[in-house]
């Protein structure tokens, strides 16, 4: 996929703890995107970040998830107080402009399971 | 609100017969889709775009139509190989001020089996 490097793939955590995914983007690419895909369900959009900067964050459920793209870094998504509603493959794609084409790939996904 | 939408959850085709899968959505400010396809434990990958202002975009084995008036669109894959059985989703990109947009709304994809 071009680049994009999630981490982990796999993630398990009981209800109530915290959720870190990082999103390394494709090298030079400044716009990162993150999407869920809940069981039998397409992606959705989540947020869309430029370095420093939330762009777009219409996606995202307003209470225990944050994201941010940092100078340095990857992009981090981090859902607090986890419960079973948040078990998804979460996946970050990564774009060199804020256009959303042919040029953006996405990474392997996190899967991550509340138990 | 299921603004993409793909009513076959699943597709079986023989190998060297045609594929077709199709797409309808309910936005009329869709200026541009796409079809990804999905392998189990990996992201999706982009196979083909169309623009509104076209109806036909081909690549290869991929051809990918688009009907307007009737918000819909269908991806062909001709001949299909059992190398193809994966998840397909159409996705659609809103169009935005200055034309430039951030966001896909994607189906909920359709399992496609070649048989060998």
């Amino acid at each position: 996929n071009a680049g994009v490097m999630q981490n982990p793939r796999h993630l398990v955590r009981r209800r109530g703890q915290e959720a870190r995914l990082r999103c390394s983007p494709v090298k030079g690419h400044s716009h990162v995107y993150w999407y869920r895909q809940l069981p039998e369900e397409g992606l959705k959009f989540m947020v869309y970040l430029q370095k420093e900067n939330i762009i777009d964050e219409s996606g995202m459920p307003k209470e225990r998830f944050s994201a941010e793209f940092p100078k340095e870094g990857p992009s981090i998504l981090r859902i607090q107080q986890v419960v079973r509603g948040d078990s998804a493959a979460y996946f970050c794609a990564s774009s060199p402009t804020a256009v959303f084409n042919t040029e953006a790939f996405f990474g392997q996904g996190t899967r991550l399971t509340v138990v | 609100d299921q603004q993409v939408k793909q009513n076959s959850p699943s597709l079986s085709v023989q190998e060297g017969r045609i594929s077709i899968l199709n797409c309808d959505y309910t936005n009329s400010m869709f200026d541009y889709f796409l079809w990804y396809k999905k392998y189990p434990a990996e992201g999706p990958t982009f196979l083909i775009s169309i623009s509104s202002i076209k109806d036909k975009n081909e690549d290869g084995r991929f051809t990918v139509f688009l009907n307007k008036s009737a918000k819909h669109l269908s991806l062909h894959i001709v001949p299909s190989q059992p190398g193809d059985s994966a998840v397909y989703f159409c996705a659609a990109s809103p169009k935005n001020y200055g034309g430039a947009t951030n966001k896909l709304i994607f189906g909920t994809g359709t399992l496609l089996a070649v048989q060998p």
